[in-house]
């Protein structure tokens, strides 16, 4: 079954301690991205990567880090977590970027707590 | 990027159609409209999606008016499963790959 997973789906969490939510895609895509969504505020994207070794930032990518070392997998790293990035978060990937009309699948979700 | 307008909410009675609008009078002429629903505890799931003509998918149709300033989500029969929220995005090959999913419209669904 083609799909996006995401580990772990609930984290609590406590200011300052790293920790990394990992995602990982089937489907051989190219393109993969992290969003947060809060309450309104909606979904915002935190990093993108177009393929390996290849990752650039979205719009809020303040307090997070990314890698892309294997097609399949792009964890997203909260070296020192803090309150305000207690949000639910998104994994998302995608066929390559010639197809504009491509769908984006998305992971079921983590949803991060930082006390 | 250009904007999107929605209703905040819609209701519907199961298995009837739903019509859900979308206003983009700003649209250029390279935007493709695209629909992604988001069910209660889940991500995004894709929809459908067209750039000047109406589609047609297993999921729902999409009516796009003649000058594309607005276009109509179609469940041709509303299930409770249907009940999420709808967000009409526009997307070019300028805006690249990030979603602009705005607020969208909340669908509820009732017995």
């Amino acid at each position: 079954e083609a799909q996006v997973t995401q580990n772990p789906r609930y984290l609590i969490t406590v200011t300052g301690k790293k920790l990394t939510v990992t995602c990982s895609q089937n489907m051989n895509h190219e393109y993969m991205s992290w969003y947060r969504q809060d309450p309104g505020l909606g979904l915002r994207q935190i990093y993108y990567s177009m393929n390996v070794e290849v990752t650039d930032k979205g719009d809020v990518p303040e307090g997070y880090k990314v890698s892309r070392k294997e097609k399949r997998n792009f964890p997203l790293i909260l070296e020192s977590p803090s309150p305000n990035q207690t949000s639910l978060y998104f994994c998302a990937s995608s066929r390559r970027r010639e197809e504009i009309s491509n769908e984006q699948f998305f992971g079921p979700g983590t949803r991060l707590t930082v006390l | 990027d250009a904007k999107t307008t929605q209703p905040n909410s819609m209701e519907s009675n199961e298995e009837e159609p739903v019509h859900l609008p979308c206003n983009h009078s700003t649209i250029s002429g390279t935007d493709y409209i695209h629909w992604y629903r988001q069910l209660p505890s889940q991500g995004p799931e894709y929809v459908i999606h067209g750039l000047t003509s109406n589609v047609n998918n297993r999921m729902a149709s999409l009516a796009i008016a003649e000058d594309r300033k607005s276009s109509t989500l179609i469940l041709h029969r509303a299930t409770l499963r249907d009940a999420a929220v709808y967000y009409c995005i526009l997307r070019d090959w300028n805006s690249g790959y990030a979603l602009n999913f705005g607020k969208g419209t909340s669908l509820l669904v009732t017995p």
